[in-house]
């Protein structure tokens, strides 16, 4: 069956600093890829996706790499806010397929 | 406003009462869903319907009924609620035109207690 593994939380970096969440996914078929973000408080926002091998997903400074070859789908930002503190869920959904599976969630808190 | 809301936002029951959570999205996306989501666990689909009549179940179905009379409306019931049923509830709606493309979009959640 299809499975997300995330690195485990929280996370905890200064402003400015580089940010890396490791995603590593096992599916069958050719899965999309998506990161959400979840703020206090709120509900899941999408960050960005990707739908196939070698696709870079991008939004607000984040970005995640869709890699076939090591299965992962890591996010990375160049420098974090405060602002980016919330839980970052990994997710994948295979081919037309109706339900999005989701890894447990990385908490990231960015202190001044 | 347009989106996707979810009623109520907070709740208290007792165990053995039945809850229901109401979900409405105003994009008339064919397909809507619902989570739980726990400590440990991420978010867990509990069931998803692909249009108005057609639901099916998710991964943790049990203890929990839900229908879809009309395609802005997901409401989901717990038949008898029991405690390892507290938890963050997100319901979830998406386009059916393009699958591999579409994104869903989440409410603000339900936290429901159950005592």
């Amino acid at each position: 069956g299809n499975s997300v593994t995330q690195m485990e939380g929280p996370v905890t970096l200064s402003e400015e600093a580089f940010l890396t969440i490791n995603c590593t996914y096992t599916a069958t078929g050719y899965p999309s890829l998506f990161w959400y973000v979840q703020y206090p408080g709120e509900g899941l926002q999408l960050l960005l996706k990707a739908t196939k091998a070698d696709d870079k997903g991008s939004n607000k400074g984040f970005e995640a790499t869709y890699r076939k070859e090591t299965t992962s789908f890591h996010l990375e930002k160049g420098s974090v806010q405060v602002s980016d503190s919330a839980v970052y869920f990994c997710a994948l959904r295979t081919g037309g397929g109706n339900k999005l599976t989701f890894g447990t969630g990385t908490q990231l808190k960015v202190e001044l | 406003d347009a989106g996707i809301t979810q009623s109520p936002r907070y709740k208290i029951t007792e165990t053995g009462r039945q809850v229901t959570l109401m979900c409405h999205q105003t994009w008339s996306h064919s397909y809507m869903f619902w989570y739980r989501q726990d400590l440990g666990h991420g978010l867990r689909l509990i069931y998803y319907s692909a249009a108005a009549d057609i639901t099916d179940k998710g991964e943790v179905p049990d203890g929990y009924v839900v229908s879809r009379s009309k395609t802005e409306n997901f409401p989901l019931t717990l038949e008898s609620a029991t405690r390892s049923q507290t938890s963050v509830y997100f319901c979830a709606s998406r386009n059916g035109t393009f699958l591999r493309q579409e994104t869903q979009y989440f409410g603000p959640g339900t936290r429901l207690l159950v005592l």
